[in-house]
């Protein structure tokens, strides 16, 4: 079964802090993996797209990194801002021509002053 | 330029009512889907469409219809509404499918539809 995996659950930091966000996934074969922002009330927004060639990806203060040989990505936010509070979710599809992709729960992140 | 737009953004039905959520694209993208979210769960793909005319099951599409009678509109009806449907339910769409290669999806802000 294709599986998502995000940690942490939540994470609280402080403004101007830099922050890893983690994504494991068991999605196979793989085709690509977006991270999305969801403001509170909000639809989500994304973020990078990667695709399996792509180890690194950036979108101004935000860069993910995909290994595709362990399966895992993570989310780098630096110099926090307040507006960085939110949900950030890791998704995976698959190449297999579903066109349903493996969403992960989200990490709750909240940026104090 | 609004994207995906969702109506209405909120709403309360009693068990056993009817009710037809409407999303409208302005991007001319050919694929759209419905999901739902609920607490300490990712988002589940109810149905979805690749195309004016067309429309396929997702992961929980039991309790849902959907039509796409036009490519710009994506229409998700409750035909009797249950409790277990009360969440928060989002429409997107995309260009192309999303196992092939980079493609964008592009979501609405959602319906927030309690069922007492």
């Amino acid at each position: 079964k294709n599986q998502v995996e995000q940690s942490p659950q939540s994470l609280i930091i402080l403004e101007g802090k830099n922050c890893t966000l983690q994504c494991n996934y068991t999605v196979s074969p793989f085709s690509n993996l977006r991270w999305y922002k969801q403001d509170t009330g909000r639809g989500p927004v994304s973020l990078t797209i990667m695709t399996f060639s792509e180890n690194t990806k950036s979108n101004g203060r935000y860069t993910a990194t995909l290994d595709a040989d362990t399966k895992q990505s993570s989310l780098h936010i630096t110099a926090s801002q307040l507006s960085d509070s939110a949900s950030y979710i890791c998704v995976v599809s698959s190449s297999g021509g579903s066109y349903i992709p493996t969403f992960g729960r989200g990490t709750s992140l909240i940026v104090h002053p | 330029n609004a994207g995906v737009t969702q109506t209405p953004k909120f709403r309360v039905l009693k068990t056993g009512q009817s009710m037809t959520l409407l999303c409208a694209q302005d991007m001319n993208h050919e694929y759209m889907y419905w999901y739902r979210q609920d607490p300490g769960m990712g988002l589940r793909l109810i149905h979805y469409s690749v195309g004016e005319g067309t429309t396929a099951k997702g992961e929980v599409p039991d309790g849902y219809n959907v039509s796409r009678l036009k490519k710009q509109n994506f229409l998700l009806g409750l035909e009797s509404a249950a409790p277990s449907q009360t969440s928060v339910y989002f429409c997107a769409n995309s260009y192309g499918a999303l196992g092939k290669g980079g493609q964008p999806q592009h979501f609405g802000d959602g319906t927030r539809l309690s069922i007492l």
